[in-house]
């Protein structure tokens, strides 16, 4: 596609509920991260995905969050047993490589949680 | 004490002023330095970036680094209702995924 896509644009779900986000990155970028933006806070790394290597999950918060990529494509980031705290907008970005910081990231819309 | 330290605002300045924005880090390891801007509801979209020390200039946008003082800043001439948003910083000592970043500061450009 023509940006980076992400579903659902907004998400309303009770405390204990589990939630799958979705990601479509730019074709052809083999890097795909997420972020957290808490309001009032600044971007939060939380899982890096390069090709088919290892993903790089150092930045996920607890064993509740967990994501997937299939290949170079479609991504989901799955948090289980949902806390108020996960309220907040979670984007997912692509570059072409992470070879060096050159590659420009581009960002998706974000998928709004809000957790009551 | 944060690795980057932005101030959020408000910023409140009229059509056509001079904007700046600023940063500071405390890690000495940062190479490359990035400006993204943020509209309401929108994901960050990059503006600038900046290997090392130095300036770089496009368009009405110049940003600045000053490593020898930890210190960043991005300058808007002319500035146009258009540039209100929030605009962040964030840098790295060399790799995308460990990118660290500023709160973000809030501009709103009056007509």
């Amino acid at each position: 596609g023509a940006g980076v896509s992400q579903s659902p644009s907004n998400k309303v779900t009770e405390k204990g509920k589990d939630v799958e986000l979705r990601c479509d990155p730019i074709s052809g970028h083999t890097a795909l991260y997420w972020y957290r933006q808490r309001l009032g806070q600044g971007l939060e790394f939380l899982i890096y995905f390069q090709g088919n290597s290892a993903p790089d999950k150092s930045g996920l918060p607890s064993d509740r969050f967990s994501a997937e990529r299939t290949g170079e494509s479609v991504s989901t980031l799955t948090i289980q047993r949902t806390q108020q705290e996960d309220s907040a907008v979670y984007l997912c970005a692509s570059s072409f490589n992470a070879g060096g910081t050159g590659n420009t990231i581009y960002f998706g819309e974000g998928s709004w949680l809000t957790v009551v | 004490q944060k690795e980057v330290e932005q101030d959020p605002g408000p910023l409140s300045v009229p059509e056509g002023a001079i904007v700046s924005l600023n940063c500071t880090y405390s890690n000495s390891a940062f190479q490359y330095f990035m400006w993204y801007r943020q509209y309401s509801r929108k994901g960050p979209e990059l503006l600038m970036y900046t290997y090392s020390s130095g300036n770089k200039e496009d368009g009405r946008f110049t940003a600045q680094v000053d490593k020898s003082s930890k210190y960043i800043s991005l300058f808007i001439r002319d500035s146009q209702p258009s540039d209100s948003a929030t605009y962040l910083c964030a840098m790295s000592p060399g790799n995308n995924r460990k990118l660290i970043w500023g709160l973000g500061t809030s501009l709103a450009v009056n007509p």
